[in-house]
């Protein structure tokens, strides 16, 4: 069973603050996905990562692939209120698997 | 432009109860997909739709869960003899093709009393 795995699970820092969130699994993935869920909505896509070792900035969002393609980190920079959300990855195997998600709470 | 939109939004029941679960894509993709999603879990695949087939339905819990497409645009989840297991918020999503970003709806709240 190909599982992906994510941590920290919960996360409140003050904002300003930098943080990093991981995703990771056993198997190697051909792409991840990383996704943002805010309370009541459905998930958004913020980035699709596909060569290992890959790093793709999105302003204060640094997404990094592992180059053996089994992991991925997430890298939030002077942290805002507004990044407040569920963090999801997600990857295709023989079906689309979304990680459980790290909660992010920033604090004002 | 319109996003991909879900009816009802919250839906309450009785166990033993049938309901169904609407979707309705962005115009022109061509996959959907339907997810589960328990409280501080990610979602859980259950149905991917590549036109009016059923590509992978490999994520139905069991015999009670069972999903059509019939013209290739909206989507109806249909639930029968539910059970209180079965509250979550169930999330549907299209996409241009089977792979790509996927845009999600924003869910439909079932709670089985």
């Amino acid at each position: 069973t190909q599982l992906l795995e994510q941590s920290p699970q919960f996360l409140s820092i003050q904002e300003g603050e930098n943080l990093t969130v991981y995703c990771n699994s056993s198997s190697v993935f051909s792409s991840l996905q990383w996704y943002r869920q805010e309370p009541g909505e459905g998930p958004v896509l913020l980035v699709t990562v596909v060569t290992g070792g890959e790093v793709k900035k999105l302003k204060r969002l640094t997404f990094q692939f592992g180059d053996a393609r089994k992991d991925s980190s997430l890298h939030i920079t002077a942290a805002q209120p507004g990044d407040t959300g569920l963090y999801l990855c997600t990857a295709s195997y023989d079906k689309v698997i979304f990680g459980p998600g790290t909660s992010l709470s920033v604090i004002p | 432009g319109a996003g991909v939109s879900q009816t009802p939004s919250n839906k309450v029941t009785e166990k033993g109860k049938y309901v169904e679960l609407r979707c309705d894509p962005i115009s022109g993709h061509t996959a959907l997909y339907w997810y589960r999603q328990s409280l501080g879990q990610g979602p859980e695949f259950l149905i991917y739709f590549q036109g009016t087939g059923a590509a992978d339905d490999s994520g139905l819990p069991n015999d009670r869960f069972f999903a059509v497409r019939p013209e290739g645009s909206v989507s109806t989840l249909k639930i029968q003899r539910t059970e209180r297991g079965d509250s979550a918020v169930y999330l549907c999503a299209s996409s241009v093709v089977g792979v790509g970003e996927q845009f999600f709806g924003p869910g439909t709240r079932l709670t089985v009393l």
